[in-house]
């Protein structure tokens, strides 16, 4: 199985700032990298496919970026809404894991 | 816009099957563009991905719960199913199916159920 590495585990930050997630696979996974964002009691909402394609109807303070094994997710200016748990998830071959989890907590 | 819902018992014995149900709506299980699976959340923990199924029938599974997972698809009904065996207190969470979309199903799951949740439980 390819497993997915997420830091960090938790991030605290302010409404306006700039936060980068990273994700790493353990395998080269070319662009085949999904995002999620899930809030508490909700299904996961996809926000990012193939690595840096903004999924429609996602704010576009939300972006991708990587490609192999190396991936980050950036959002450019906080909102109350964004603040949630982000999960990475490479669809590279079966099983599609998923990375650990970040909470993204207001400071 | 296309929907899934789960359904299944909420309560299931040690030892016994799982058994939950997604249904489609507004739209099409036979559409081949597509691929219909499951993932579950274990309470406070993160998402771990079990199976997912083509149309066509071919059904992919994570190894850690292959031997006791089975996935299906019912074309005439536009459900697909979950069946998971010999199930323990580990197995307690919140099931989601959900569609995924791209090559293989390779941009992710871009429509999510609600979620059910299973207790396993005597």
């Amino acid at each position: 199985d390819i497993q997915m590495t997420q830091s960090p585990s938790s991030v605290s930050a302010s409404v306006g700032d700039r936060v980068t997630i990273t994700c790493r696979a353990s395998q080269d996974i070319s662009t085949s990298l999904a995002w999620y964002q899930q809030k508490p009691g909700k299904a996961p909402n996809l926000l990012i496919y193939a690595a840096s394609s903004l999924q429609s109807g996602v704010p576009s303070r939300f972006s991708g970026s990587g490609s192999g094994a190396d991936f980050t997710l950036t959002i450019s200016s906080l909102q109350p809404e964004d603040f949630a748990t982000y999960y990475c998830q490479q669809a590279s071959s079966f099983p599609y894991t998923f990375g650990q989890g970040t909470k993204l907590e207001i400071e | 816009q296309v929907q899934l819902q789960e359904s299944g018992p909420g309560l299931v014995k040690p030892s016994e099957t799982l058994s939950l149900t997604c249904t489609v709506s507004d739209g099409s299980i036979s559409d081949s563009s597509y691929y219909w699976g499951w993932t579950r959340q274990a309470p406070g923990r993160g998402l771990e991905w079990i199976s997912c199924i083509h149309y066509s029938g071919v059904p992919y599974y994570n190894p850690s719960l292959k031997s006791r997972v089975t996935i299906s698809v019912d074309t005439s009904k536009n459900q697909f199913a979950l069946r998971l065996s010999s199930v323990t207190s580990a197995d307690t969470a919140v099931y989601y199916c959900g569609r995924h979309w791209g090559f293989g199903g390779s941009y992710g799951v871009d429509v999510w159920g609600q979620g059910t949740t299973v207790t396993v439980s005597s």
